[in-house]
């Protein structure tokens, strides 16, 4: 039972340069996330997404964007790489349910930007 | 404002010792809660809910106090495996309800033998 599946784990990128960080999951969640966790600062949602071909703006998400074509799947994109966009990303799921149901996480993305 | 406070700790505990920490939130329409854990530089993962009547799941204790809007985590007979940061998350009702979880910092734990 795979649950959340993260790609790839950990990647190095120079300033200006575009990547895609794949999040998969096979629970049949509706909702997926994406977070990032910096020291001191817990971790924040960048975007979110409510259902397929559905996404929204988190806390941060400035920099990044997201796509949901399939139900299953949750593409965060860094266009153009920034320093300040080094840490570790985690995706999330959960149900659909009448008040907020627990998320289950990813095991993260490590991702440095030279 | 969207808040959920932990003190960050480190708490440092002997091993089968008791400890307990508490998380406050800051809406009082919340209706989600939860502990999850997280070891280092690996994923949170979910510990317990929390219920309004209290719960309890083999040596942890959780338990809900709205009307001082906080939540407690309490471990007995600590283990040196519960080392770790415990987070405290909150669900705040926006209408919308998908974004609705806010997570705490952490309260980091260690357990000395």
């Amino acid at each position: 039972n795979a649950g959340v599946t993260q790609t790839p784990k950990f990647r190095v990128l120079k300033t200006g340069q575009s990547m895609t960080l794949l999040c998969a999951q096979d629970m049949n969640h509706e909702y997926m996330y994406w977070y990032r966790q910096d020291p001191g600062m817990g971790l924040r949602l960048i975007h979110y997404s409510v259902g397929e071909g559905t996404t929204a703006k988190g806390e941060v998400p400035d920099g990044y964007n997201v796509s949901r074509l399939k139900k299953q799947n949750f593409l965060l994109g860094l266009e153009s790489a920034a320093p300040s966009q080094t840490s570790v990303y985690f995706c999330a799921s959960s149900p659909l349910g009448v008040v907020n149901q627990p998320q289950h996480f990813g095991d993260g993305t490590r991702l440095s930007i030279l | 404002r969207k808040e959920v406070e932990q003190d960050p700790g480190p708490f440092n505990v002997p091993e089968g010792a008791t400890v307990a920490f508490n998380c406050t939130y800051s809406n009082s329409a919340s209706q989600s809660f939860f502990w999850y854990r997280q070891d280092c530089r690996k994923e949170p993962k979910l510990l317990m809910s929390v219920y309004s009547s209290g719960n309890e799941d083999g040596r942890f204790t959780a338990q809900l106090n709205r009307a001082s809007q906080y939540i407690s985590l309490l471990i007995r007979d600590s283990k040196l495996s519960d080392s770790a940061t415990y987070l405290c998350v909150v669900n705040y009702p926006s209408g919308g309800g998908a974004d609705g979880l806010t997570f705490g910092k952490g309260t980091h734990l260690i357990i000395q033998p």
